[in-house]
């Protein structure tokens, strides 16, 4: 089963304009994960917040983590038409040992 | 260097036959993970192996689901008398302890049973 539930569960923008994706989860957590997918292959991983962060920065890239709310979103700032991709919130369950349980995605359209 | 390969990129087959599925992981990643992926959907975990511990299967849907690796390189997940509901994308991802929090994806293998 998976824990994440990404909101909304699709997004369509013009290019220029942000976008913001959110994630809740149900348990407790080690770290929260964002990974974006292309056309239904691999994954590539995009950053990594860790349960005593609250927010963190990569280039465009902003997340933010609540862990009282259970929560974590992802800003794509001065989005381009090649940021068009799915994008999936993964936790690292303290109680899942070792693998990632992944939300359901959003599935995000730039549109040039 | 080189990523995750995964072979074949797709396959069909016919319900009931067999199927093996290949990933070659990063070089020197201990860890490895099979997830499968619905259409437009999340990817569920399916099992996991790290170096040579037991593997974690506790993400395998049936018995007809079984998976091998050998030492630390090339792992084989094996699905046995397919049904159509085992049609999806099948991802392997690899990981280098103790960054074991990031995984490495290779792009896939798109299974469709008919």
């Amino acid at each position: 089963s998976q824990q994440g539930e990404e909101d909304p569960q699709a997004l369509s923008i013009q290019e220029g304009e942000n976008a913001t994706m959110n994630c809740s989860y149900k348990t407790s957590i080690n770290n929260l994960q964002w990974y974006r997918q292309n056309s239904g292959r691999g994954l590539v991983h995009l950053i990594l917040i860790r349960s005593n962060e609250r927010e963190k920065h990569s280039g465009r890239l902003r997340v933010t983590l609540d862990t009282s709310k259970k929560s974590s979103s992802l800003l794509i700032t001065a989005s381009r038409a090649a940021d068009t991709a799915s994008y999936f919130c993964a936790t690292d369950d303290n109680n899942a040992g070792n693998m990632l349980t992944f939300g359901g995605g959003t599935r995000l359209m730039v549109k040039p | 260097g080189a990523g995750v390969s995964q072979s074949p990129s797709n396959k069909v087959t016919e319900k009931g036959k067999d199927v093996e599925l290949r990933c070659d992981p990063i070089s020197g990643h201990t860890a490895l993970y099979w997830y499968r992926q619905r259409l437009g959907q999340g990817l569920e975990f399916l099992i996991y192996f790290q170096g040579n511990s037991a593997p974690d299967k506790s993400g395998l849907p049936s018995d007809r689901f079984s998976a091998e690796r050998t030492g630390e390189s090339v792992s084989t997940l094996t699905i046995q008398r397919t049904q159509q509901e085992d049609s999806a994308v099948y991802l392997c991802a690899s990981s280098l302890p103790p960054r074991i929090e990031t995984q490495y994806f290779g792009p896939g293998t798109r299974l469709l049973v008919l």
